[in-house]
């Protein structure tokens, strides 16, 4: 069955911590791989997404991302936090010919000023 | 280029009734899928349609209905709501030239059912 697992439903960190959030799925075929933040009140935008090629990708404000094919895995990172990033972070997955994405539970990041 | 749009925002209404919401793509998307999103079972997809047609469908039941129209605008239609189906549902449009390819969403319609 196609999934996708996020570990931490909610994650509290202090401004300038390092943070890593997981995700793990399970989909057969080449897949996309997309990381998406929900800030409060405002609509869903994407951060970074994983196509092919270089399997670290960078997106917006800092944020990057690791694809590791052997572990079905494409955790988000961050060097250092910051009070903006309080928000909800979603990490999904479709395929070549399927675009139906399938979503993790998402994480609830809050940063402590 | 103006992002997807979503009408109404908000909505409320009563069981039994029925309710239509719409979206606008990014100009140029020929693509539109529409997620249900809930604080219990979180993002669920519910249909694409790509050129007026169908092309793939969640796991819903059949009052949940939609169609797209010849300038890629779309439409959702839940009948005979139920208290389950208060939720947001959100629009995302992409452009469908090729299998690697972005969704943009929406604001989203909150539904409220009471």
């Amino acid at each position: 069955a196609q999934s996708v697992s996020q570990h931490n439903h909610h994650v509290i960190l202090s401004e300038a911590a390092s943070l890593e959030l997981g995700c793990n799925y399970s989909y057969g075929g080449t897949v996309n791989l997309f990381w998406y933040v929900q800030y409060p009140g405002q609509h869903l935008q994407l951060l970074l997404k994983y196509f092919s090629g270089d399997p670290l990708v960078k997106g917006i404000k800092g944020f990057e991302a690791e694809f590791i094919k052997s572990k079905f895995s494409f955790n988000l990172r961050k060097p250092s936090v910051q009070w903006s990033d309080t928000a909800e972070y979603f990490c999904a997955v479709n395929g070549r010919s399927n675009y139906q994405l399938i979503w993790g539970a998402g994480t609830k990041l809050i940063i402590k000023p | 280029k103006a992002g997807v749009t979503q009408t109404p925002r908000y909505l409320i209404k009563t069981r039994g009734q029925q309710v239509t919401l719409s979206c606008s793509p990014i100009s140029g998307h020929r693509s539109v899928s529409w997620y249900q999103q809930t604080p219990g079972q979180g993002l669920q997809f519910l249909f694409e349609y790509f050129s007026e047609t169908q092309r793939n469908k969640g796991n819903f039941p059949g009052r949940f209905s939609g169609r797209q129209f010849s300038n890629s605008r779309s439409e959702m239609n839940v009948s005979t709501l139920e208290l389950g189906d208060s939720a947001l549902y959100l629009c995302a449009s992409q452009t469908q030239l090729a299998g690697t390819d972005t969704q943009y969403f929406g604001p989203g319609t909150r539904l409220t059912v009471l």
